[in-house]
């Protein structure tokens, strides 16, 4: 089957512009989370999903960044009056959790990235 | 907050064994331990996950002290194509709660010739 896929790859944009970034999960996978990654360090967590919930938003730097996934599959980050900071490179992962024991057993599978140029 | 703490860099021969160590003392009793393979220009890819003592798949071992305050990934023979960042994840958070997935700094092992 198809894994994650993100779009649009690359996206450049100018300072001030708003810009929204495409998840599109594994098929029935359950949560969905939203990484940053500048080059030479390790992801950061932004935000996650399961199913339509936003459980989690303590990642996402500042109130220009927004997430959704309205009907628990695809989701949109959105970053707004984009700055030359926000430039990275944004992952999306997904999930199947499974708790049946009690433990997270979560194996996140990751999309190829959109890489944002701010200028 | 559950961190983690890997070796910044490994360099290795082909061939040889490698075992990259990863410390994280404030690991959840729920929490699994997942290690991440990463290439450059791509995604972290899977590669093994453990709860407790010993884990074996076909690519890498891995081996969880009692107290799980650390891990080690142990990859076999290593090759050229093993190259790689390699990432240590504790999910941090209660059966139910919040998860944020915190990613070590991660090991960058290079393996020469």
């Amino acid at each position: 089957g198809a894994g994650v896929s993100q779009s649009p790859r690359y996206k450049v944009t100018k300072r001030g512009q708003d810009v929204a970034l495409r998840c599109d999960p594994i098929s029935g996978h359950v949560s969905l989370y939203w990484y940053r990654q500048a080059l030479g360090q390790g992801p950061e967590f932004l935000t996650y999903f399961n199913y339509e919930a936003q459980q989690d938003k303590s990642g996402l730097p500042n109130d220009r960044f927004s997430a959704e996934r309205p009907e628990g599959s695809i989701s949109t980050l959105t970053i707004q009056r984009t700055e030359q900071r926000d430039s990275a490179m944004y992952r999306c992962a997904s999930s199947s959790y499974d708790s049946g024991d009690g433990s997270r057993t979560d194996t996140q599978y990751f999309g190829p990235g959109t890489r944002l140029t701010v200028l | 907050l559950a961190k983690t703490t890997q070796p910044i860099s490994m360099d290795s021969y082909e061939g040889q064994e490698v075992n990259i160590t990863c410390s994280h003392n404030n690991i959840a009793t729920n929490d699994y331990i997942t290690w991440y393979q990463q290439f450059p220009s791509q995604g972290p890819r899977f590669i093994i996950q453990g709860y407790k003592t010993k884990v074996t798949n076909e690519v890498a071992s891995l081996f969880i002290p009692a107290d799980r305050k650390s891990s080690t990934l142990s990859l076999p023979r290593v090759s050229l194509s093993d190259t790689a960042v390699y990432y240590c994840l504790v999910g941090e958070g209660e059966t139910g709660g919040s998860y944020i997935p915190t990613f070590g700094r991660g090991t960058s092992l290079i393996v020469h010739p």
